[in-house]
Protein backbone atom coordinates (compact mmCIF):
# COMPACT_ATOMS: atom_id res chain seq x y z
CA UNK A 1 0.00 0.00 0.00
CA UNK A 2 3.36 2.48 0.47
CA UNK A 3 4.28 1.90 -3.36
CA UNK A 4 4.70 4.08 -5.78
CA UNK A 5 5.11 3.04 -9.18
CA UNK A 6 6.91 5.06 -11.85
CA UNK A 7 6.90 4.62 -16.16
CA UNK A 8 9.00 4.84 -17.64
CA UNK A 9 12.64 4.04 -16.66
CA UNK A 10 14.45 6.01 -19.36
CA UNK A 11 12.79 8.25 -22.20
CA UNK A 12 14.15 9.77 -24.77
CA UNK A 13 13.13 13.20 -26.37
CA UNK A 14 13.78 15.42 -29.61
CA UNK A 15 14.51 19.26 -28.45
CA UNK A 16 11.10 20.82 -28.51
CA UNK A 17 8.91 17.41 -27.76
CA UNK A 18 6.59 16.85 -24.73
CA UNK A 19 8.08 14.54 -22.42
CA UNK A 20 5.44 12.63 -20.13
CA UNK A 21 6.62 10.56 -17.05
CA UNK A 22 3.51 8.77 -15.11
CA UNK A 23 3.20 7.68 -11.64
CA UNK A 24 0.10 5.28 -9.76
CA UNK A 25 -0.14 4.94 -6.43
CA UNK A 26 -2.19 2.70 -3.77
CA UNK A 27 -2.49 4.04 -0.80
CA UNK A 28 -5.88 6.35 -0.91
CA UNK A 29 -4.31 8.33 2.24
CA UNK A 30 -1.68 9.99 0.16
CA UNK A 31 -2.36 13.58 -0.25
CA UNK A 32 0.85 15.51 -1.69
CA UNK A 33 2.38 14.33 -4.57
CA UNK A 34 5.90 16.45 -5.60
CA UNK A 35 8.09 15.69 -8.47
CA UNK A 36 11.71 15.93 -8.05
CA UNK A 37 14.43 16.52 -10.68
CA UNK A 38 17.80 15.57 -10.00
CA UNK A 39 20.83 16.08 -11.91
CA UNK A 40 24.15 13.53 -11.39
CA UNK A 41 25.85 13.87 -7.80
CA UNK A 42 23.58 16.25 -6.85
CA UNK A 43 20.30 16.19 -4.57
CA UNK A 44 16.89 15.73 -5.89
CA UNK A 45 15.03 19.49 -6.81
CA UNK A 46 11.67 20.38 -6.24
CA UNK A 47 10.29 20.95 -9.46
CA UNK A 48 6.40 21.21 -9.05
CA UNK A 49 3.85 19.63 -6.35
CA UNK A 50 0.15 19.34 -6.66
CA UNK A 51 -2.64 18.14 -3.97
CA UNK A 52 -5.49 15.78 -4.91
CA UNK A 53 -8.16 18.97 -4.59
CA UNK A 54 -7.05 19.89 -8.41
CA UNK A 55 -6.54 18.39 -11.28
CA UNK A 56 -4.02 19.75 -13.02
CA UNK A 57 -1.30 22.45 -12.00
CA UNK A 58 1.06 24.23 -14.65
CA UNK A 59 4.29 26.41 -13.55
CA UNK A 60 5.99 27.55 -16.95
CA UNK A 61 7.12 24.22 -19.30
CA UNK A 62 5.90 21.99 -16.49
CA UNK A 63 2.75 20.94 -15.55
CA UNK A 64 1.15 18.25 -13.42
CA UNK A 65 -2.18 16.08 -14.10
CA UNK A 66 -3.74 13.97 -11.52
CA UNK A 67 -6.33 11.67 -11.31
CA UNK A 68 -7.99 11.01 -7.88
CA UNK A 69 -10.13 8.28 -9.08
CA UNK A 70 -7.82 6.20 -11.26
CA UNK A 71 -4.71 6.94 -8.59
CA UNK A 72 -2.58 8.12 -11.36
CA UNK A 73 -0.34 11.33 -11.89
CA UNK A 74 1.59 12.17 -14.22
CA UNK A 75 4.88 15.15 -15.40
CA UNK A 76 4.44 16.83 -18.67
CA UNK A 77 7.60 19.06 -19.94
CA UNK A 78 6.68 20.82 -22.90
CA UNK A 79 8.88 22.22 -25.19
CA UNK A 80 11.60 19.93 -23.69
CA UNK A 81 15.13 20.99 -23.74
CA UNK A 82 18.72 19.42 -23.77
CA UNK A 83 19.24 21.06 -19.98
CA UNK A 84 15.85 19.13 -18.94
CA UNK A 85 17.90 16.00 -19.30
CA UNK A 86 18.08 14.65 -16.00
CA UNK A 87 16.31 12.13 -13.55
CA UNK A 88 12.71 12.88 -12.14
CA UNK A 89 11.12 11.00 -9.50
CA UNK A 90 8.27 11.41 -8.29
CA UNK A 91 6.67 10.69 -4.55
CA UNK A 92 3.63 10.57 -2.51
CA UNK A 93 3.24 11.48 0.99
CA UNK A 94 0.51 11.83 3.57
CA UNK A 95 -0.08 14.81 5.26
CA UNK A 96 1.21 15.24 9.16
CA UNK A 97 1.31 17.64 11.59
CA UNK A 98 5.57 17.88 10.88
CA UNK A 99 7.47 15.91 9.02
CA UNK A 100 5.54 13.81 6.15
CA UNK A 101 7.29 10.73 5.06
CA UNK A 102 7.79 10.41 1.08
CA UNK A 103 7.64 7.57 -0.92
CA UNK A 104 9.13 7.88 -3.79
CA UNK A 105 8.99 5.89 -7.23
CA UNK A 106 11.73 4.47 -9.22
CA UNK A 107 13.12 7.41 -10.99
CA UNK A 108 12.71 7.63 -15.20
CA UNK A 109 16.19 9.16 -16.57
CA UNK A 110 14.98 11.25 -19.63
CA UNK A 111 17.25 12.63 -22.22
CA UNK A 112 16.38 15.54 -24.26
CA UNK A 113 18.33 15.32 -28.03
CA UNK A 114 19.31 18.59 -29.54
CA UNK B 1 14.68 30.48 0.06
CA UNK B 2 14.80 26.77 1.37
CA UNK B 3 18.22 26.01 1.61
CA UNK B 4 19.91 22.90 3.24
CA UNK B 5 23.81 22.51 2.80
CA UNK B 6 25.76 19.54 3.82
CA UNK B 7 29.08 18.87 4.72
CA UNK B 8 31.53 17.39 3.53
CA UNK B 9 29.97 16.86 -0.19
CA UNK B 10 32.64 13.68 -0.54
CA UNK B 11 35.03 12.20 1.46
CA UNK B 12 37.14 8.90 1.30
CA UNK B 13 37.44 6.96 4.19
CA UNK B 14 39.78 3.53 5.10
CA UNK B 15 37.49 0.83 6.52
CA UNK B 16 36.69 0.50 10.34
CA UNK B 17 36.73 4.45 10.96
CA UNK B 18 33.95 6.66 11.22
CA UNK B 19 32.62 9.10 9.16
CA UNK B 20 30.19 12.31 10.24
CA UNK B 21 27.79 13.92 8.06
CA UNK B 22 26.59 17.25 8.61
CA UNK B 23 23.11 18.76 7.23
CA UNK B 24 22.03 22.34 8.05
CA UNK B 25 19.08 24.21 6.92
CA UNK B 26 20.37 27.61 5.80
CA UNK B 27 17.07 29.50 5.99
CA UNK B 28 14.48 28.43 8.21
CA UNK B 29 13.81 26.32 11.10
CA UNK B 30 13.74 22.16 10.20
CA UNK B 31 11.33 21.01 12.95
CA UNK B 32 11.81 17.27 10.90
CA UNK B 33 15.15 16.40 8.84
CA UNK B 34 15.21 12.98 6.89
CA UNK B 35 18.44 11.04 6.02
CA UNK B 36 18.45 9.26 2.26
CA UNK B 37 20.68 6.38 0.73
CA UNK B 38 20.86 6.48 -2.95
CA UNK B 39 23.12 3.40 -4.62
CA UNK B 40 23.86 4.43 -8.24
CA UNK B 41 20.68 4.82 -11.00
CA UNK B 42 18.39 4.00 -8.50
CA UNK B 43 15.91 5.56 -5.80
CA UNK B 44 15.98 7.49 -2.65
CA UNK B 45 15.99 4.89 0.19
CA UNK B 46 14.57 6.15 3.41
CA UNK B 47 16.99 5.24 6.28
CA UNK B 48 15.75 7.65 9.18
CA UNK B 49 13.55 10.63 10.25
CA UNK B 50 14.67 13.08 13.16
CA UNK B 51 12.78 15.45 14.98
CA UNK B 52 14.75 18.39 16.91
CA UNK B 53 15.60 16.90 20.40
CA UNK B 54 14.24 13.56 19.61
CA UNK B 55 15.63 10.28 18.93
CA UNK B 56 15.40 9.55 15.15
CA UNK B 57 13.16 7.26 13.66
CA UNK B 58 15.02 4.07 11.48
CA UNK B 59 13.34 2.71 8.74
CA UNK B 60 13.27 -0.99 8.78
CA UNK B 61 16.78 -3.19 8.12
CA UNK B 62 18.70 0.09 8.97
CA UNK B 63 20.78 -0.48 11.79
CA UNK B 64 20.52 2.18 14.41
CA UNK B 65 24.15 1.38 16.06
CA UNK B 66 26.06 1.42 12.87
CA UNK B 67 24.37 5.20 11.45
CA UNK B 68 24.24 7.46 14.29
CA UNK B 69 21.51 10.24 14.07
CA UNK B 70 21.83 13.06 16.13
CA UNK B 71 19.23 16.26 15.56
CA UNK B 72 20.61 18.85 17.88
CA UNK B 73 18.81 21.89 17.16
CA UNK B 74 16.37 23.02 14.14
CA UNK B 75 18.79 23.55 11.59
CA UNK B 76 21.03 21.03 12.13
CA UNK B 77 21.13 16.86 11.80
CA UNK B 78 24.13 15.05 11.62
CA UNK B 79 24.86 11.02 10.54
CA UNK B 80 27.76 9.59 11.47
CA UNK B 81 28.48 6.64 9.78
CA UNK B 82 30.29 3.95 12.43
CA UNK B 83 33.10 1.46 11.38
CA UNK B 84 32.48 2.03 7.98
CA UNK B 85 32.76 -0.96 5.37
CA UNK B 86 32.92 -1.14 1.34
CA UNK B 87 29.29 -1.93 1.63
CA UNK B 88 28.72 0.86 3.20
CA UNK B 89 29.88 3.48 0.31
CA UNK B 90 27.28 4.98 -1.04
CA UNK B 91 25.32 8.68 -1.69
CA UNK B 92 24.07 9.95 1.41
CA UNK B 93 21.04 12.76 0.60
CA UNK B 94 19.39 14.67 4.00
CA UNK B 95 15.98 16.52 3.32
CA UNK B 96 14.55 19.02 5.97
CA UNK B 97 11.23 20.24 6.20
CA UNK B 98 9.97 23.42 8.45
CA UNK B 99 6.99 24.83 10.32
CA UNK B 100 5.49 26.80 7.33
CA UNK B 101 4.55 23.49 5.34
CA UNK B 102 5.34 20.19 6.33
CA UNK B 103 4.54 18.31 3.56
CA UNK B 104 7.37 20.11 1.78
CA UNK B 105 11.07 18.45 2.00
CA UNK B 106 14.03 20.42 0.76
CA UNK B 107 17.19 18.30 -0.36
CA UNK B 108 20.68 18.78 0.62
CA UNK B 109 23.28 18.33 -1.99
CA UNK B 110 24.21 15.19 -1.00
CA UNK B 111 27.72 13.55 0.25
CA UNK B 112 29.19 10.89 -1.48
CA UNK B 113 30.99 8.27 0.98
CA UNK B 114 33.95 5.72 -0.85
CA UNK B 115 35.09 3.72 1.91
CA UNK B 116 38.50 1.86 0.97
Amino acid sequence: QQQVKQSPQSLIVQKGGISIINCAYENTAFDYFPWYQQFPGKGPALLIAIRPDVSEKKEGRFTISFNKSAKQFSLHIMDSQPGDSATYFCAASRRRTSGSRLTFGEGTQLTVNP
Amino acid sequence: GAVVSQHPSWVICKSGTSVKIECRSLDFQATTMFWYRQFPKQSLMLMATSNEGSKATYEQGVEKDKFLINHASLTLSTLTVTSAHPEDSSFYICSASGDRDADEQFFGPGTRLTVL
